[in-house]
């Protein structure tokens, strides 16, 4: 199956701060990246759809200026945790949908976000 | 955000025997269906989907959709002490080719 990767996997950071977590799509390209939080003992909440191109549609409740993605080419897409809280600790996960709409996604293998 | 209902568990059956899994959804306008095994600190693995109603067997897993009570089925057959994941129901809308993911069912199989 096709390949997606997030870096970095583990980040702690003091509050107040910025995180950048990077999603890839490693051998195919992605027009559309999702990207999710996952609390512990929780689903998968989809935050965001990241559109190559344009501007990210955001899920509500959602904050846009927390919360930002930029999908700067077909094969990444960045989400930015500005003044990150420890309420934002949590598993954020990307993934990517087969080209042409497919019925599958690729799920990145997550970046636990820890933030003091 | 989209509601999809699962049983949280723990569901508890023995080595070999059957583990049945249980989704409903709330989007009439649900296009496609998957089943999502997640060990705790990993991402989903995908088992399988399904987008038509009726059964879809995939070697010791079988999905079951019914559309007109907007409900789907994961049933593992055999199942293996290696089975105990929580298992994520997912699906995929219509419009905006979202995918939105049930609270996960947790499965233990008991040696």
């Amino acid at each position: 199956g096709a390949v997606v990767s997030q870096h970095p996997s583990r980040v702690i950071c003091k509050s107040g701060t910025s995180v950048k977590i990077e999603c890839r799509s490693l051998d195919f390209q992605a027009t559309t990246m999702f990207w999710y939080r996952q609390f512990p003992k929780k689903s998968l909440m989809l935050m965001a759809t990241s559109n190559e191109g344009s501007k990210a549609t955001y899920e509500q409740g959602v904050e846009k200026d927390k919360f930002l993605i930029n999908h700067a080419s077909l094969t990444l897409s960045t989400l930015t945790v500005t003044s990150a809280h420890p309420e934002d600790s949590s598993f954020y996960i990307c993934s990517a949908p087969t080209s042409g709409g497919g019925n599958e996604q690729f799920f990145g293998p997550g970046t636990r976000l820890t933030v003091l | 955000q989209k509601e999809v209902e699962q049983n949280s568990g723990p569901l508890s059956v023995p080595e070999g025997a059957i583990a049945s899994l249980n989704c409903t959804y709330s989007d009439r306008g649900s296009q496609s269906f998957f089943w999502y095994r997640q060990y705790s600190g990993k991402s989903p693995e995908l088992i399988m989907f399904i987008y038509s109603n009726g059964d879809k067997e995939d070697g010791r897993f079988t999905a079951q959709l019914n559309k007109a009570s907007q409900y789907v089925s994961l049933l593992i057959r055999d199942s293996q002490p290696s089975d105990s994941a929580t298992y994520l129901c997912a699906v995929r809308t219509y419009n905006f080719n979202k995918f939105y993911f049930g609270s996960g069912t947790k499965l233990n199989v008991k040696p």
